[in-house]
């Protein structure tokens, strides 16, 4: 069936650097991946989404990338802040449904 | 406009009761998507609702249920609860017509307990 896998599960990283977080679907037929930022007590925020006819597109610090060869899709923070802190989930569409598919989830941490 | 609205935001029931649980979306959507989420098993899709009309329904069992109003406010409700239902239950709006998919919108959700 379909299937989101993401990685790394954890992810620590010196405010400033830059932070890469991957997803791989399965469904080939999957045309639209958002990225949602959850911080602790709220429900999941839409930070950035990508139809598959780009292969990037940026807003500010993060940008998402996508290789539908590959299928997988990449959500990339740059001079990362405290406030970056919290867990990223990908997700994708199931193809002929109106179900997404979860990735399992991303802690990022930004010491400072 | 204001967001998606979920009430309410923390329950206690015990095992073997049925709970309710309400979602408003954000006004002008159409398509309300319900999901569970725990540690253990991440975000899981319950069901979507289009138009008073469930159009997709996630693998779980019959004692999950939903339904859709005219106005596009939702219920999900959960007969005969068991310890295994404690999670967080999340509502997402989205315009959903045809032609999609569109961009999901969640609510703060309802932290179920189930004692």
């Amino acid at each position: 069936g379909e299937n989101v896998e993401q990685h790394p599960s954890t992810l620590s990283v010196q405010e400033g650097d830059s932070a890469v977080i991957k997803c791989t679907y399965s469904d080939s037929a999957s045309n639209y991946f958002p990225w949602y930022k959850q911080e602790l007590g709220k429900g999941p925020q839409l930070i950035i989404d990508i139809r598959s006819n780009v292969g990037e597109k940026k807003d500010q610090r993060i940008a998402v990338t996508l290789n539908k060869t590959a299928k997988h899709f990449s959500l990339h923070i740059t001079e990362t802040q405290p406030e970056d802190s919290a867990v990223y989930f990908c997700a994708a569409p199931s193809s002929g449904t109106y179900k997404y598919i979860f990735g399992t989830g991303t802690r990022l941490k930004v010491l400072a | 406009k204001a967001g998606v609205t979920q009430t309410p935001r923390y329950l206690i029931k015990t095992r073997g009761q049925q709970v309710t649980l309400s979602c408003s979306p954000i006004s002008g959507h159409r398509s309300v998507s319900w999901y569970q989420q725990t540690p253990g098993q991440g975000l899981q899709f319950l069901f979507e609702y289009f138009s008073e009309t469930q159009r997709n329904k996630g693998n779980f069992p019959g004692r999950f249920s939903g339904r859709q109003f005219s106005n596009s406010r939702s219920e999900m409700n959960v007969s005969t609860l068991e310890l295994g239902d404690s999670a967080l239950y999340l509502c997402a709006s989205s315009e959903g017509h045809l032609g999609g998919p569109y961009e999901q919108y969640f609510g703060p959700g309802t932290r179920l307990t189930v004692t």
